[in-house]
């Protein structure tokens, strides 16, 4: 069974930069057709899709977050990771690591992790 | 982008009623839509995709219908568990993006 864990500082100081890892276990990030995002919700608030990365290497983002967003994939560690510069109060979140297969929904999620931008 | 507008935002229910969301695309998403049930504090756990496939494990009073720009989730008796929040999803274009929400609350 597919597990996915999010780690990282869980808080950030304005202007600085948001690091995160998902690490991915029971099976592999390579898998053909799957694709590997973050996805975060603002306390008490929707869901908001970040971006993702293919199992091939190829990254797509949110526009609305302009060109702060980085997703990288690690093979050799089976993990991926999220870098957000330039964080101000509005990327207060809990942030999610989400997997799905083309065509279908993201049926694998890690349990979130709380990321507060205050100084 | 493609905006996915949900309706109603809360909804009020008592256990065995027939329950029914709806998500209008601003464009269509040629049923690239998926379902996702949300509880307190925890992930969201995929329901339905392709707007009417059941995901593996999701019991069948739950169901998903629509084409184009109109998708319905409907909860056919609804039970004890179910209270949360749904929201939907389009993955036919990027930017991915959500509904708003519905939350449904006991009466």
């Amino acid at each position: 069974q597919l597990q996915m864990q999010e780690s990282g500082p869980g808080l950030v100081k304005p202007s600085e930069t948001l690091s995160l890892t998902c690490t991915v276990s029971g099976g592999s990030i390579t898998t053909y057709n799957s694709y590997w995002a973050w996805i975060r919700q603002p306390p008490g608030k929707g869901l908001e899709w970040i971006g993702c990365i293919s199992y091939a290497g190829s990254a797509y983002y949110n526009p609305s977050l302009n060109s702060r967003v980085t997703i990288s994939l690690d093979t050799s560690k089976s993990q991926f990771s999220l870098k957000l510069t330039s964080v101000t109060a509005a990327d207060t979140a809990v942030y999610y690591c989400a997997r799905r297969s083309r065509g279908r929904g993201y049926g694998y999620w890690g349990q979130g992790t709380l990321v507060t931008a205050s100084s | 982008d493609i905006q996915m507008t949900q309706s109603p935002s809360t909804l009020s229910a008592s256990v065995g009623d027939r329950v029914t969301i709806t998500c209008r695309a601003s464009q269509s998403i040629i049923s690239w839509l998926a379902w996702y049930q949300q509880k307190p504090g925890k992930a969201p756990k995929l329901l339905i995709y392709e707007a009417s496939t059941l995901e593996s494990g999701v019991p069948s009073r739950f169901s998903g219908s629509g084409s184009g720009t109109e998708y319905t989730l409907t909860i056919s008796s609804l039970q004890p568990d179910d209270f949360a929040t749904y929201y939907c999803q389009q993955y036919n274009t990027y930017p991915l993006t959500f509904g708003g929400g519905t939350e449904v609350e006991i009466k």
